[in-house]
């Protein structure tokens, strides 16, 4: 089954753990992206790579990092979460930019 | 930046009602999707709709890219169609997806 998923899909941290947000999908893509989705403020785009080993910064990187060392993963990384990242994050992949992207079905992260 | 508009905010339905949800966006795009994220946070693929007519089942489409927006229409609703419905567009310089604010539909049985 073509699929986006993350792992986990809900995380209870205390600030300054770190902690990394997995993303992998089945279908080959290109393009994958990570959004955060905060009451009031929709959906907005944090990373997206275009391919391995490329990245680029979205609307709100600020505290995140990501890597594409691999065309199916995309981990997101927070080297010292801390409460303003309390959010529900996605992860996104499309074949490539300007198609249809596929949603992962969201991890829900508290920081204490 | 480029604005997506979604209207109505909310809307509230009996079981059987159609609706037509719009999403009005400020400037030219490559790509336009239509989402629904259910109670549990899960965002699904409606369509993907840069242009022209789809239909799948009670839901369908149309964009008109030329006068920038978008309609989704729902036929005879059901309780499981509640939720949030979101409208993305990806501008034409840049590759993110713009969200619009969403449109709440509450289908009471």
């Amino acid at each position: 089954e073509a699929q986006v998923t993350q792992n986990p899909r809900y995380l209870i941290t205390v600030t300054g753990k770190k902690l990394t947000v997995t993303c992998s999908q089945n279908m080959n893509h290109e393009y994958m992206s990570w959004y955060r989705q905060d009451p009031g403020l929709g959906l907005r785009q944090i990373y997206y790579s275009m391919n391995v080993e490329v990245t680029d910064k979205g609307d709100v990187p600020e505290g995140y990092k990501v890597s594409r060392k691999e065309k199916r993963n995309f981990p997101l990384i927070l080297e010292s979460p801390s409460p303003n990242q309390t959010s529900l994050y996605f992860c996104a992949s499309s074949w490539t930019i300007g198609n249809e992207q596929f949603f992962g079905p969201g991890t829900r992260l508290t920081v204490l | 930046g480029i604005q997506v508009e979604q209207s109505p905010p909310d809307l509230i339905l009996q079981e059987g009602a159609n609706s037509t949800l719009r999403c009005n966006f400020s400037d030219s795009v490559n790509n336009l999707q239509w989402f629904h994220q259910n109670p549990w946070g899960q965002l699904i693929n409606l369509f993907y709709i840069p242009s022209g007519t789809k239909q799948n089942g009670r839901l369908s489409a149309t964009t008109v890219a030329t006068e920038r927006y978008s309609l989704l229409y729902i036929s005879s609703s059901q309780t499981t169609d509640s939720g949030v419905y979101f409208c993305a567009v990806e501008r034409d310089s840049n590759y993110q997806l713009i969200w619009g604010a969403g449109t709440k539909l509450i289908i009471k049985p």
